[in-house]
């Protein structure tokens, strides 16, 4: 069964350090989100991405945050800055257009958990 | 504005007992979905349920029955016969507005202890 994968699985990093948390979407799949969910809260909406420009953000994607789909299978956000307080686990999610009345069911990733030191 | 809230922050039962996770919404619009994840210890997201605002036939699978009362802006869920490996955080989320992007609540921890 197709799935979202996510590298890499923990990634640890210094403050004030650059990150690149990778997502392969399903192949066939055409929106792309991410969301964050701090240690023990809830998870929230970052951005959702369609075709090539960001769709849909929260107010917690500011500018040291950006999103890309660099090729065909991957879609990645960039931390620019990181700050102790982006330590979360950061979900990827991808779906594809329902048609009518479809629901465009999003199938989550396993996530990245960062954490900024 | 979407809201959800799970008042329930952690349940702690024993294993064979029935466990009910609450799960109240707020939303001014009359399209809406709800739905259930479950977050094991290793933390992924697992889908559970989808169900849309003109379905309120209530749902069972397995161990697992979903109550969706409109009357109450409810959308409890229930696990028969808990299990260990039920222990997990469980999420109930909302989207509404036209929007697919999903409203979480903060989510109940389950612990079923042996």
């Amino acid at each position: 069964e197709p799935e979202v994968t996510q590298t890499p699985s923990h990634q640890v990093t210094q403050m004030g350090q650059e990150v690149i948390l990778r997502c392969v979407p399903i192949s066939n799949h055409l929106y792309f989100y991410w969301y964050r969910q701090i240690l023990g809260q809830k998870v929230e909406f970052l951005v959702s991405f369609y075709n090539n420009e960001i769709s849909e953000k929260s107010e917690i994607f500011d500018d040291q945050f950006s999103v890309e789909r660099p090729d065909g299978s991957n879609f990645t956000l960039k931390i620019r800055s990181t700050k102790l307080e982006d330590s979360a686990m950061y979900f990827c999610a991808s779906s594809f257009p329902g048609g009518g009345h479809s629901y465009n069911e999003q199938f989550f990733g396993p996530g990245t958990r960062l954490t900024v030191l | 504005a979407q809201k959800v809230t799970q008042a329930q922050t952690e349940i702690s039962v024993v294993e064979k007992e029935d466990v009910t996770l609450d799960c109240v919404y707020e939303t001014r619009d009359t399209t809406y979905y709800l739905f259930w994840y479950k977050q094991p210890p290793s933390g992924e997201l697992v889908f559970l349920i989808r169900r849309n605002s003109f379905d309120e036939q209530n749902e069972i699978s397995g161990r697992y029955s979903w109550n969706f009362q409109k009357s109450t802006s409810s959308f409890n869920f229930t696990i028969t016969a808990s299990q260990v490996v039920d222990s997990a955080v469980y999420f109930c989320a909302l989207s509404a507005g036209g929007s697919y992007i999903p409203t979480f609540g903060r989510g109940t921890s389950l612990i079923v202890h042996p």
